[in-house]
């Protein structure tokens, strides 16, 4: 399989914990997203890199995001004191360096918070 | 403020009809517009792409519109199937951001009745 893949896919963590994400996005592609879903909502955007440079997040990361792409290949998205609010799933999508190419999404990390 | 709009009722047709879903939006000008599937613990998967210069897009059993004046895009399946019951989002690049930042509506579920 060569697409997007994500891990662990889902996650059950009591409140105050830290918890974190791999994504392994589709290896000729330079550019890397991560998305929050809700319950009835679509994807928010939380965060691009282009190769290992993190080039925008969003309002809704709080300080207790913090997302890397080490070596320009996978991508971790780490939560720390995790929060109910936090209670999501978390989609990784990757892209070629072409702008106008559609983004390639992995099965995404369903996290529960207790 | 910018928004997305999709009908957020589900909608439910007879196999063999054709299915149109609406994507509505406000305050945004892009240049151009994605239609995704998302099946229920999946990620969301690309179907089909359609630039603002471009009336029409099709794809096998897919037609996309896009109206820039009336600010909105219509996506038709024909011929559905029951294999196409699923959550269909609109999304959009917000623009003048050097990368392709999608914001997406919230979905319309489709349901197709043998």
């Amino acid at each position: 399989d060569t697409g997007v893949s994500q891990d662990p896919r889902h996650k059950i963590t009591k409140r105050g914990q830290n918890v974190t994400f791999r994504c392994d996005p589709i290896s000729e592609h330079n550019r890397l997203y991560w998305y929050r879903q809700t319950l009835g909502q679509g994807p928010e955007f939380l965060t691009y890199f282009q190769n290992e440079a993190q080039l925008e997040k969003s309002r809704l990361l709080s300080d207790r995001f913090s997302a890397e792409r080490p070596k320009g290949s996978f991508s971790t998205l780490e939560i720390q004191r995790t929060e109910q609010g936090d209670s999501a799933m978390y989609l990784c999508a990757s892209s070629s360096k072409d702008g106008r190419q559609p983004q390639h999404f992995g099965d995404g990390t369903r996290l529960s918070i207790l | 403020s910018q928004k997305i709009e999709q009908n957020s009722e589900a909608l439910n047709i007879q196999e063999g009809k054709t299915a149109t879903l609406t994507c509505n939006y406000t305050n945004y000008s892009p240049a151009y517009l994605q239609w995704y599937r998302q099946d229920p613990g999946r990620g969301p998967v690309f179907l089909l792409l359609i630039r603002e210069n471009e009336k029409e897009k099709r794809k096998e059993r897919l037609k996309v519109t896009f109206d820039t004046t009336l600010k909105q895009s219509l996506f038709h399946i024909t011929a559905s199937q029951p294999a196409d019951s699923a959550t269909y989002l609109c999304a959009l690049d917000e623009g003048n951001t050097g990368f392709q930042k999608l914001v997406f509506g919230t979905g319309t579920r489709l349901l197709v009745s043998p």
